[in-house]
Parts: structure tokens; C-alpha cells; sequence
């Protein structure tokens, strides 16, 4: 079946460094991606998606490409901070299913 | 404020009693899920519903009820709670569906003893 694979955390940073969270995904067919992101105690927030191949996502300053050669849709940011300390989810939807399905979330820690 | 609200925000329950969880959102959208979100395993959907008097099964559904009578309401029910069930609970509603994203509550805490 679906699955995303993400990089495991927690990622531990300092603030202006660049960003990478890995991710991968298996799927039939053509899935749209998407990037969402917990910030401590709260829901769940769209971050960016992606609907096609090599399509960009972008929101915030975060990044991410949609690659259908090598499966992936790798979250980057060019300089973090503080404020970016939450986890990341990696979730991908094949197109007719109602439903996201998540990757187990990257915790990402950035520190002054 | 428009959104998704969930009650109770906490919740302990023992083994074997029963309670709903609570979910409304007030942007009429038609796609609702529960999801519930465990250390390790990210979010792990339970049931969804795509509009009014309709759900269906998710991927772990066993030990958990739903009905849809209105666009606004989604209540999920725990019929008789065991310690498995102690998770992170979220409600999550969309428009059209996921392409669109979907807007998150702020979570339900339950510990099953």
C-alpha cells in the first residue's frame, strides 16, 4: 500500500542554518504532497503541497519539490529560526481516496 | 473564529467505559476525518465521512463508532475503552477534499487506565 518514509528526529539546529527533512513516499498512480506542521500543543497546519511532478510547494520560507524520479518531496529552508521549532509531516493522498496519509513526523529543534 | 473545535481538550477514562469525543466546524465543509496520532506513527486515520449521512472506515476504525447527520458535527465514539486507545485524537475537515489541505483541530488527550 501508500506509505511515507521521513527522516527520523529530532533535527537540532541553530538559528540562520539551512534545513533538510527528508522525505520519501511508495504510491500507485499520481499522488498530490504535502508538507504539514504541529507547533507545540496545537493541531495540525497545512505547510505547502505539491499536486504534480516537479511542482515547488513554498510557504513560509520552506521549500519543496516535487520529485517523481526519485520519489521524494524534500522540505528545505534557507535559514531557520526559533520560531520554526515543531514537527514536520510528510503526507501524501492518492488521488480518489479520501484520506492523507502521514509519514511519523520529524521533530525539529532550533536553538539561538 | 472559524475553524475546527474539539472537546474535551483532555479526557481520563478507565477501562471498559464508554464516551464521544466531540468535533464541529462552522466552514461548511463537506470531508471530516478523526485521526489519531501516536508517538513514532504519525497520524493514523480512523473514520471519514464525505457529507452528511455518509462515513466510512479508515485504517484503524475497530473500537471506534461515527455518525454524520449534519455538515457541521462529526462525533466519534468510544464504545468500550481499553489502554490501547490512549492516543492524541484529531479532527480534521476539508472542502473538496484532501488536495485542498485540511484545516486541524487542536486535539483531544485521552488516557485510558
Amino acid at each position: 500500500g501508500d506509505s511515507v518514509t521521513q527522516m527520523e528526529g529530532p533535527v537540532t539546529l541553530s538559528e540562520e542554518a539551512f534545513l533538510t527533512i527528508n522525505c520519501t513516499y511508495t504510491a500507485t498512480g499520481y499522488p498530490s504532497l504535502f508538507w504539514y506542521v504541529q507547533y507545540p500543543g496545537e493541531g495540525l497546519q497545512l505547510l505547502l503541497k505539491a499536486t504534480k511532478a516537479d511542482d515547488k510547494g513554498s510557504n513560509k520560507g520552506f521549500e519543496a519539490t516535487y520529485r517523481k524520479e526519485t520519489t521524494s518531496f524534500h522540505l528545505e529552508k534557507g535559514s531557520v529560526q526559533v520560531s520554526d521549532s515543531a514537527v514536520y509531516f510528510c503526507a501524501l493522498n492518492s488521488g480518489g481516496y479520501n484520506k492523507l496519509i502521514f509519514g511519523a513526523g520529524t521533530r525539529l529543534a532550533v536553538h539561538p | 473564529n472559524a475553524g475546527v473545535t474539539q472537546t474535551p481538550k483532555f479526557q481520563v477514562l478507565k477501562t471498559g467505559q464508554s464516551m464521544t469525543l466531540q468535533c464541529a466546524q462552522d466552514m461548511n465543509h463537506e470531508y471530516m476525518s478523526w485521526y489519531r496520532q501516536d508517538p513514532g506513527m504519525g497520524l493514523r486515520l480512523i473514520h471519514y465521512s464525505v457529507g452528511a449521512g455518509i462515513t466510512d472506515q479508515g485504517e484503524v476504525p475497530n473500537g471506534y463508532n461515527v455518525s454524520r447527520s449534519t455538515t457541521e458535527d462529526f462525533p466519534l465514539r468510544l464504545l468500550s475503552a481499553a489502554p490501547s486507545q490512549t492516543s492524541v485524537y484529531f479532527c480534521a475537515s476539508t472542502a473538496r477534499g484532501p488536495e485542498d489541505g485540511y484545516t486541524f483541530g487542536s486535539g483531544t488527550r485521552l488516557t485510558v487506565v
